[in-house]
């Protein structure tokens, strides 16, 4: 079974770090493209960063660039999230997702919910 | 940076009608791209349609996506009990690459 489950979690102070953890198992994952995808409580789905399957490449929305890394250990099957200089609109849901053909994540975690404030 | 806009923002419907639900890009897309999901609270989302008519592993045929260019539709022919939930929309956008969620559809039961 393709799963995906996420940690790292929790309260940090603006200002604050933190780095979410994604275990992936059921799958090659080395050959396939990853993504982290938020969701501020009550609120849409907005798509954070993405890797290759390589780790060669990786994108960020502007909101988070030059604050958040995105890299992945694929001896250990996991991807990662570092979040640096964390704002109170970072409060969200984050979800890791596997992408497939078509740019699509057919494969969700069950999320960890990050919350910024004082 | 293509911008997402679902419509309509809330739709009320009964089990057995059908829903169409839409999202249009602020310029055109490749419909290779273009993929919608469903939510439900507290669940994580689940991929239905991708490729713009592709139908994900396990989702049952009364889900259908179509369309191109700047406008895309999802029908649910026949609503079920289970259907109703949060459906986005989603683009790729390769230059720069970006990935991009409309703000959503909820389909409440009427």
């Amino acid at each position: 079974e393709v799963q995906l489950l996420e940690s790292g979690g929790g309260l940090v102070q603006p200002g604050g770090s933190l780095r979410l953890s994604c275990a992936a198992s059921g799958f090659t994952f080395s050959s396939s493209a990853m993504s982290w995808v938020r969701q501020p409580p009550g609120k849409g789905l907005e798509w954070v960063s993405a890797i290759s399957g390589s780790g060669s490449s990786t994108y960020d929305a502007d909101s988070v660039k030059g604050r958040f890394t995105i890299s992945r250990d694929n001896s250990k099957n996991t991807l990662y999230l570092q979040m640096n200089t964390l704002r109170a609109e970072d409060t969200a849901v984050y979800f890791c997702a596997k992408e497939i053909l078509g740019a699509a994540f057919d494969t969700w975690g069950q999320g960890t919910l990050v919350t910024v404030s004082t | 940076e293509i911008v997402l806009t679902q419509s309509p923002g809330t739709l009320s419907l009964s089990p057995g009608e059908r829903a169409t639900l839409s999202c249009r890009a602020s310029r055109s897309v490749s419909s290779s791209y273009s993929s919608w999901y469903q939510q439900k609270p507290g669940q994580a989302p689940r991929l239905l349609i991708y490729g713009a008519s592709s139908r994900a592993t396990g989702i049952p045929d009364r889900f259908s996506g179509s369309g191109s260019g700047t406008d895309f539709t999802l029908t649910i022919s026949r609503l079920e009990p289970e259907d109703f939930a949060v459906y986005y929309c989603q683009q790729y956008d390769s230059s720069p690459p970006l990935y991009i969620f409309g703000q959503g559809t909820k389909l409440e039961i009427k």
